[in-house]
């Protein structure tokens, strides 16, 4: 079964607003990955959380990570229309290298 | 300076036919990974690899075959292709020790089984 399941699957925001995506997942982990899909194309990082972390963040990302509520939190703030694009969160499974993707998060940002 | 490729870009094939898709970087990565991703279903790893020479099962292996006698070649075999196989492909590969443990991914593969 999958082991990230992201929330919401789908969300549409004007241009300027913040967007927050939301990651859970199962097991134990060694880190969490949050990759960006444009249409049709490849994954391209974003950020990277360690289990050890909290809090990181990167230009306009922000990433929580709540390891005893197994989950995580991408927010986006002053979206752009160019950030439209589906989110995936990727769970290394901890004492493996195996990465679990969850269904992802498909965001539209109007401009 | 091309990273990492797939190829074909786009494949039909039928039902049994034997497929292969390849996947090459440039970069020397010691992992590289296949993935399909479906609609509702997000991305699955099908195979992964450690290094030349040591493969691992994911989360659906079951009707491919991988070898890795290259570090920098990592082909995904379908043995006897099913309609259920008709997906995107994506090869991704990852350098702990330089670049932590950030996927770097290919253009993807569109295959469908007829």
């Amino acid at each position: 079964s999958q082991q990230g399941e992201e929330d919401p699957q789908a969300l549409s925001i004007q241009e300027g607003e913040n967007a927050t995506m939301n990651c859970s997942y199962k097991t134990s982990i060694n880190n969490l990955q949050w990759y960006r899909q444009n249409s049709g194309r490849g994954l391209v990082h974003l950020i990277l959380i360690r289990s050890n972390e909290r809090e990181k963040h990167s230009g306009r990302l922000r990433v929580t990570l709540d390891t005893s509520k197994k989950s995580s939190s991408l927010l986006i703030t002053a979206s752009r229309a160019a950030d439209t694009a589906s989110y995936f969160c990727a769970t290394e499974i901890a004492r493996t290298y195996k990465y679990i993707f969850g269904t992802g998060t498909r965001l539209k940002v109007l401009a | 300076d091309a990273g990492i490729t797939q190829s074909p870009r786009y494949k039909i094939t039928e039902t049994g036919r034997q497929v292969t898709l390849m996947c090459h970087q440039t970069w020397s990565h010691s992992y590289m990974f296949w993935y399909r991703q479906d609609l509702g279903h997000g991305l699955r790893l099908i195979y992964y690899s450690a290094a030349a020479d040591i493969t691992d099962k994911g989360e659906v292996p079951d009707g491919y075959v991988v070898s890795r006698s290259k570090t920098e070649n990592f082909p995904l075999t379908l043995e006897s292709a099913t309609r259920s196989q008709t997906s995107v492909y994506f090869c991704a590969s990852s350098d702990r020790g330089r670049a932590g443990e950030t996927q770097y991914f290919g253009p993807g593969t569109r295959l469908l089984v007829l």
